[in-house]
This record gives structure tokens, C-alpha cells and sequence, in this order.
């Protein structure tokens, strides 16, 4: 079976700051990982995806998420928060099946 | 190429009444998804279907609830009968479902249940 568990349903940083949101994945084959962004009353928007190429990948708005299978985790980043960060994120994984597996979400915060 | 459309995006049904959400998936797209999102939860998961099949409704209740996505037009989810726990928003997400270059899931907007 394969799931995702996000660490940390909020997450604040100060404008300017690092940021740091954890997924860990587990996968029984290599997988497909994503992550998503969710604005309020939209729907998820695709931010980046791992498919088995480059361990370090980059997305859209400064993010990017580095797979670490020893760790099997894809946890996302980005080196300076904006406020326009600020939404919910999730990270999902993509079974054999075509079946998408998604975390609990991140709430991510960003002040002033 | 239009995204994943979703209609209604909002609909007010009252109680016992009948509510249908629509999904026309990205062109050339032959897989939906259901999901359905609470306040403050996360997606949880109702249907997988592809063309005329239903491939895992695990997470769909057992009553009231039914889906579909037939030869033509879009993906149908049918909740019968409502009641005021159905509120909620629901998403439907599509995916072309071959190669690595393809592999991600399409997110339409979402259709917002309001039960009164």
C-alpha cells in the first residue's frame, strides 16, 4: 500500500525566511511524488513532480523538493517566503494503479 | 486546452433533495477522480473511474452516493437525497494516466454542496 504522511498540519514562517514542508512517502516501487498548492476556494494547483529523473527538483514559484529514497521523504522548499505563499499545500504520491494518494495538507502561514 | 471544469461551482440543495456535480476532464483525458474536502481536512479520496468503468469507489459511502463517467460527456457524481453532513466542496481531478511524462493529476476548480 502507499500513502504520503505530511509533518506539521501549520506551519508559520516570517516573510523572508526558509521554507521547509515535510512529506514522507511510503512506496513499495519507485514512485511518483508531487506537490500541490490549494488558495483558498480554488482548486490544487501542481507545483512540481518527481518521476524517477533528477533526486532535486524544481517547481513553479521558487519551490522545489529533493526525493531521498533512503529517507523516503520529499520534502518541499523554497529559500524565501513571500506573502503570496501563504496556502495549503499537500504532497501525494502515485500508485501503480493510477491511483493518487494524498497527505492531510500543510497550512502554511507567512507574517509580516 | 481548458483545464478540468467543474459545474456547478456552487450549488444549494435542500434537505432529501438530489445533487449532481459534473467533471469534463481535460481533453484527451481518460481517467477522473473524486474527492471530497471538509473545512480545515485534507482531500479524502471517493472514486477512481476511467471510461465507463469504475475502477475504486473504496472511499465512496455506501449509500446515496453514486458516479459515473460515460462513453460521452462528462463524469457524474450523484448524491441522493442530502443531508447537511453532504456539505462540503468537491473536487474532480483528471489524469491521461500513461508514460512518465504524464503522470500528474488536473484539479478543476471544485463545485461547493451547500445542504440547508
Amino acid at each position: 500500500a502507499q500513502s504520503v504522511t505530511q509533518l506539521g498540519s501549520h506551519v508559520s514562517v516570517s516573510e523572508g525566511a526558509l521554507v521547509l514542508l515535510r512529506c514522507n512517502y511510503s512506496s513499495s516501487v519507485p514512485p511518483y511524488l508531487f506537490w500541490y498548492v490549494q488558495y483558498p476556494n480554488q482548486g490544487l494547483q501542481l507545483l512540481l513532480k518527481y518521476t524517477s529523473a533528477a533526486t532535486l527538483v524544481k517547481g513553479i514559484n521558487g519551490f522545489e523538493a529533493e526525493f531521498k529514497k533512503s529517507e523516503t521523504s520529499f520534502h518541499l522548499t523554497k529559500p524565501s517566503a513571500h506573502m503570496s505563499d501563504a496556502a495549503e499545500y499537500f504532497c501525494a504520491v502515485r500508485s501503480t494503479g493510477n491511483q493518487f494518494y494524498f497527505g492531510t495538507g500543510t497550512s502554511l502561514t507567512v507574517i509580516p | 486546452n481548458a483545464g478540468v471544469m467543474q459545474n456547478p461551482r456552487h450549488l444549494v440543495r435542500r434537505r432529501g433533495q438530489e445533487a449532481r456535480l459534473r467533471c469534463s476532464p481535460m481533453k484527451g483525458h481518460s481517467h477522473v477522480y473524486w474527492y471530497r474536502q471538509l473545512p480545515e481536512e485534507g482531500l479524502k479520496f471517493m472514486v477512481y473511474l476511467q471510461k465507463e468503468n469504475i475502477i475504486d469507489e473504496s472511499g465512496m459511502p455506501k449509500e446515496r452516493f453514486s458516479a459515473e463517467f460515460p462513453k460521452e460527456g462528462p463524469s457524474i457524481l450523484r448524491i441522493q437525497q442530502v443531508v447537511r453532513g453532504d456539505s462540503a466542496a468537491y473536487f474532480c481531478a483528471s489524469s491521461q494516466g500513461q508514460g512518465p511524462q504524464n503522470t500528474e493529476a488536473f484539479f478543476g476548480q471544485g463545485t461547493r454542496l451547500t445542504v440547508v
